[in-house]
C-alpha cells in the first residue's frame, strides 16, 4: 500500500523554537507539498517542491521554509515558532503530473504554547 | 484556478444516494474537476476527476454539465463511512497546486 508519512502525530512545541516536520513517501513521486489547515480556511498550500533541492513558495510561506534533500523527503520548518502557527499541517505528493491527484499523509497536529 | 463554491453541509440517509453539487461558473476550457474528501483526523483522499465526460469509479460518480459551469458528486449508496468533507477542486492540466476550500460536510445519518 503507498503511503505518505509524517513523523509525528501530535507535537506541542515553545514559542521561539525551531520545528522541524518531516514526510516521507514511498511512491517515488516528483512532487511534495506542504498544506496547513485551519477551522473556517480550508486547506492552505505553504510549500511545494518538484524535485530534489528545489522548492516554490505557495500561499503562505511566511514563517516556513523547507528543504528537499532526497526525493522521497520533504521537511517544513519553522524557524521560530510562534501561538499562530498552532494548527493542521499536511504533506502530500504527487507524480510529476498531478492528473490522478495527490496522496496525503494522516496530519501533524502541531501546537505551539 | 477557478473559484468553487459548495453549500457548507449536508444530510444523507444510509443506503440512500448522496449527491454533492458543486458551482464553477469561471472554469476555463483546459481545468479539470477533481473531488477529494477528508474523513475526520486524516489527509483527504482524491475520489475522481474529470474534463468533460462524465466519470464513474469503484467509489462515485461524476455529473459534469454540459457547460462546465457545475458539477454534481454521486455516492450511489452511502454508508456511515462516507461521513466527511467533500472537496471540489478545478486545476489546470500541467499545474503543480491544487487549491481546497472549504468544502461540503456530508453526515451520512441512519
Amino acid at each position: 500500500d503507498v503511503k505518505v508519512t509524517q513523523s509525528s502525530r501530535y507535537l506541542v512545541k515553545r514559542t521561539g523554537e525551531k520545528v522541524f516536520l518531516e514526510c516521507v513517501q514511498d511512491m517515488d513521486h516528483e512532487n511534495m507539498f506542504w498544506y496547513r489547515q485551519d477551522p473556517g480556511l480550508g486547506l492552505r498550500l505553504i510549500y511545494f517542491s518538484y524535485d530534489v533541492k528545489m522548492k516554490e513558495k505557495g500561499d503562505i510561506p511566511e514563517g516556513y521554509s523547507v528543504s528537499r534533500e532526497k526525493k522521497e523527503r520533504f521537511s517544513l520548518i519553522l524557524e521560530s515558532a510562534s501561538t499562530n502557527q498552532t494548527s493542521m499541517y499536511l504533506c502530500a505528493s504527487s507524480r510529476e503530473t498531478i492528473f490522478y491527484g495527490y496522496t496525503f499523509g494522516s496530519g501533524t497536529r502541531l501546537t505551539v504554547v | 484556478d477557478a473559484k468553487t463554491t459548495q453549500p457548507p453541509s449536508m444530510d444523507c440517509a444510509e443506503g440512500r444516494a448522496a449527491n454533492l453539487p458543486c458551482n464553477h461558473s469561471t472554469i476555463s476550457g483546459n481545468e479539470y474537476v477533481y473531488w477529494y474528501r477528508q474523513i475526520h483526523s486524516q489527509g483527504p483522499q482524491y475520489i475522481i476527476h474529470g474534463l468533460k465526460n462524465n466519470e464513474t469509479n469503484e467509489m462515485a460518480s461524476l455529473i459534469i454539465t454540459e457547460d462546465r459551469k457545475s458539477s454534481t458528486l454521486i455516492l450511489p449508496h452511502a454508508t456511515l463511512r462516507d461521513t466527511a468533507v467533500y472537496y471540489c477542486i478545478v486545476r489546470v492540466d500541467g499545474a503543480n497546486n491544487l487549491f481546497f476550500g472549504t468544502g461540503t460536510r456530508l453526515t451520512v445519518i441512519p
